[in-house]
């Protein structure tokens, strides 16, 4: 039972606009949510993270919204560039003490920004 | 900087043998992990490791073994390769166990035919 769903397997969008990428997660002692973003035959990259205490987080194009009541994140793009292009992963991890630094993927979801 | 290498970056072969697969990072991580990617599954966690001498397994550790002698290599063995362990294998590392996202080397790609 996949314990942090990426319910969407790809997304096309067009350049210049907004890029939403959406995962649930099962287990309520995720505490600490990032995303990786991949390029073919690279390894994934860190691209953001939030913990619990936030509801948002921005880095630059790049926010994270946290819903914790609905067990769901989403990653906002804005404005969406071609070089986006990429396979997204959501992750989500426990308290690193009880359960060590280990991450729980998603499936990925392939974004395509169309110029 | 190298950050996390994998080698190799390829690899074929027949049901029944073993090999290993090397990876080395030169950041001075405490935490290394391996992690394999199949179509629609993501990336799930087969062993890892919270400094040298200490390994653990992770959500799919059959029909691979790991050990970590030094701060640096965390090679992780296939015994006896089956055709389900076809499959892209990742390697990740970071500075402690704790909040710090994972670096990841580039994988290698293995065919068990």
């Amino acid at each position: 039972d996949q314990q942090v769903k990426q319910n969407s397997p790809s997304l096309s969008v067009q350049e210049g606009r907004i890029s939403i990428l959406n995962c649930d997660y099962t287990n309520s002692m995720f505490d600490y949510f990032l995303w990786y973003k991949k390029y073919p035959a690279e390894g994934p990259t860190f691209l953001i993270s939030i913990s619990s205490i936030k509801d948002k987080n921005e880095d630059g194009r790049f926010t994270v919204f946290l819903n914790k009541s609905a067990k769901h994140l989403s990653l906002h793009i804005v404005p969406s560039q071609p070089g986006d292009s990429a396979v997204y992963f959501c992750a989500a991890s426990a308290d690193p003490f009880e359960y060590g630094n280990k991450l729980v993927f998603g499936a990925g979801t392939i974004l395509r920004v169309k110029s | 900087n190298a950050g996390v290498t994998q080698t190799p970056k390829f690899q074929v072969l027949k049901t029944g043998q073993s090999m290993t697969l090397q990876c080395a990072q030169d950041m001075n991580h405490e935490y290394m992990s391996w992690y394999r990617q199949d179509p629609g599954m993501g990336l799930r966690l087969i062993h890892y490791s919270v400094g040298a001498g200490i390994t653990d397994q992770g959500e799919v550790p059959n029909g691979y073994n790991v050990s970590r002698s030094t701060t640096e290599d965390f090679p992780l063995r296939l015994l006896s390769a089956a055709p389900s362990q076809t499959s892209v294998y990742f390697c990740a590392s970071s500075p402690r166990q704790g909040r710090s996202p994972l670096h990841f080397g580039n994988g290698t790609r293995l065919t068990v035919t």
